[in-house]
């Protein structure tokens, strides 16, 4: 069976400080991963998805980017935090772009 | 522009009675069409999809209503039970070529 792993669970960084956020799918390979964001009262965010190592499609301008160096791999990441990047960040993979499969989560606050 | 909306963000509803959340869309190329159910502090879990050649589609408790002249799809719940409470997204797909547009959410609560 296919688990996705994300870590950290939790995470307080100042603003102006880097980030990375780590996402790993197993039982699986070349799935779709994909990252959002779930902000107070805004719904859930697609901010990157990718279809195989290297490809990365952004679909929000943001301070954050996404990198895929393995097939089962994503990585979400910035230089400099805004107090805005605040919020409940969230993995994904799918084989299609029909049913997706969420990863736990990681709640960044920006301090 | 939002093309998944979810107009009522939150719902109440007694034990053991029907929940019924709604979901309109936009865009008319959208052909598969999903129910996410999500626990505070947890991701979205997968809970019942329809196609859109379908205009319903049954699973337990759980029914999912698809009108498409209307653009409007609904997801019953019933008998409705406290750990139903949580927040319900809806999502939609274009032929599984493009990601999920998701709506905002509608937070349910049952009420014992």
């Amino acid at each position: 069976s296919q688990t996705i792993h994300q870590w950290p669970a939790t995470l307080v960084q100042p603003v102006g400080s880097p980030l990375s956020l780590e996402c790993t799918v197993e039982g699986t390979s070349n799935p779709n991963l994909y990252w959002y964001r779930q902000a107070a009262g805004r719904g859930l965010q697609l901010l990157f998805y990718s279809v195989g190592i290297g490809q990365i499609s952004s679909e929000v301008p943001q301070n954050l980017s996404a990198s895929r160096p393995q097939d089962r791999q994503f990585i979400l990441s910035s230089k400099k935090l805004l107090l805005s990047d605040s919020g409940f960040y969230l993995c994904a993979w799918s084989w299609t772009d029909y049913e997706q499969y969420f990863g736990p989560g990681t709640r960044l606050t920006v301090t | 522009d939002q093309q998944v909306k979810q107009n009522s963000p939150s719902l109440s509803v007694q034990e053991g009675r029907i929940s019924i959340l709604n979901c309109d869309y936009t865009n008319s190329m959208f052909d598969y069409f999903l129910w996410y159910k999500k626990y505070p502090a947890e991701g979205p879990t997968f809970l019942i999809s329809i196609s859109s050649i379908k205009d319903k589609n049954e699973d337990g408790r759980f029914t999912v209503f698809l009108n498409k002249s209307a653009k409007h799809l609904s997801l019953h719940i019933v008998p409705s039970q406290p750990g139903d409470s949580a927040v319900y997204f809806c999502a939609a797909s274009s032929s599984g070529n493009t990601p999920l547009v998701f709506g905002k959410g509608t937070r349910l609560s049952v009420i014992a």
